[in-house]
C-alpha cells in the first residue's frame, strides 16, 4: 500500500525558510512523478511543484525562484525547500504521487501546515 | 496561470443528478485530455474521482462521470447521496508544463 507522510510544517516568520519532507512507502520516489499541492485556510487547492523521477522539476509562477523541489533516493523522500516565505504561503501542504501517464494526483498524504507570521 | 472556473456551489436532493462545470482555456483544458476531478471532505485530503476526462479509478462509484467539450469539462454525480456532500475540484495540465486547479465547488445534498 502506498503511503505518503508529510512533515516539517510549523510557524515561521515572514521572509524565513522552511523545508518540508514527504516520506514515501510502497513506492520508490525516484521512479515516480511527485507533486506538492497546497491549500490556504478556507481556500481552494493550488498546485505548487512537480518532480519527474528525481529529475526534471516545474513550479507554479507563485513560487518559482523561491521554492525548490528535490528527492533523496536513499531516504525515499521528497522535499520542498521554501525560502523568502510570504504571508500568502500560509497553507496546508500536501504531497501527492502522480500518474506517469497524463496529469492526475493519484495518492495524497495527510498534509503538513505551514503558517507564516509577521 | 489562472485557476479554472467552477461554480461556487451546486445542490441537489438525494437521488437527483447534478453537474459541475469547469471552464479553462485553450492553454489547459482545451489542449489536453488531462482533466481530473477531486473530492474533498472537510478536514480531509483530496481524493481522485475522475482522471483523463472520463476515467474512474478503481473503487470510485460509477455514479461519478466526466466529460469535456472544448475548454469546458464537467463532472456529473448521478443518484446523489448524502456522502457526496463535499468540495469538488477540477484540474488540468497546461501548455506551461504546470498544473492548475479549479476554484472549487461545494456540493450540498438537500
Amino acid at each position: 500500500e502506498v503511503q505518503l507522510v508529510e512533515s516539517g510544517g510549523g510557524l515561521i516568520q515572514l521572509g524565513g525558510s522552511l523545508r518540508l519532507s514527504c516520506a514515501a512507502s510502497g513506492l520508490t520516489v525516484n521512479s515516480e512523478y511527485m507533486s506538492w499541492v497546497r491549500q490556504a485556510p478556507g481556500r481552494g487547492l493550488e498546485w505548487v511543484s512537480v518532480i519527474y523521477r528525481g529529475g526534471n522539476t516545474y513550479y507554479a509562477d507563485s513560487v518559482r525562484g523561491r521554492f525548490t523541489i528535490s528527492s533523496d533516493k536513499s531516504k525515499n523522500t521528497i522535499y520542498l525547500q521554501m525560502n523568502s516565505l510570504r504571508a500568502e504561503d500560509t497553507a496546508m501542504y500536501y504531497c501527492a504521487r502522480d500518474s506517469s501517464r497524463g496529469w492526475h494526483h493519484v495518492t495524497w498524504g495527510l498534509g503538513t501546515l505551514v503558517m507564516v507570521s509577521s | 496561470q489562472s485557476a479554472l472556473t467552477q461554480p461556487a456551489s451546486v445542490s441537489g436532493s438525494p437521488g437527483q443528478s447534478i453537474t459541475i462545470s469547469c471552464t479553462g482555456t485553450s492553454s489547459d483544458i482545451g489542449n489536453y485530455n488531462y482533466v481530473s476531478w477531486y473530492q474533498q471532505h472537510p478536514g480531509k485530503a483530496p481524493k481522485l474521482m475522475i482522471y483523463d476526462v472520463s476515467d474512474r479509478p478503481s473503487g470510485v462509484s460509477n455514479r461519478f462521470s466526466g466529460s469535456k467539450s472544448g475548454n469546458t469539462a464537467s463532472l456529473t454525480i448521478s443518484g446523489l447521496q448524502a456522502e457526496d456532500e463535499a468540495d469538488y475540484y477540477c484540474s488540468s495540465y497546461t501548455t506551461s508544463s504546470t498544473g492548475v486547479f479549479g476554484t472549487g465547488t461545494k456540493v450540498t445534498v438537500l
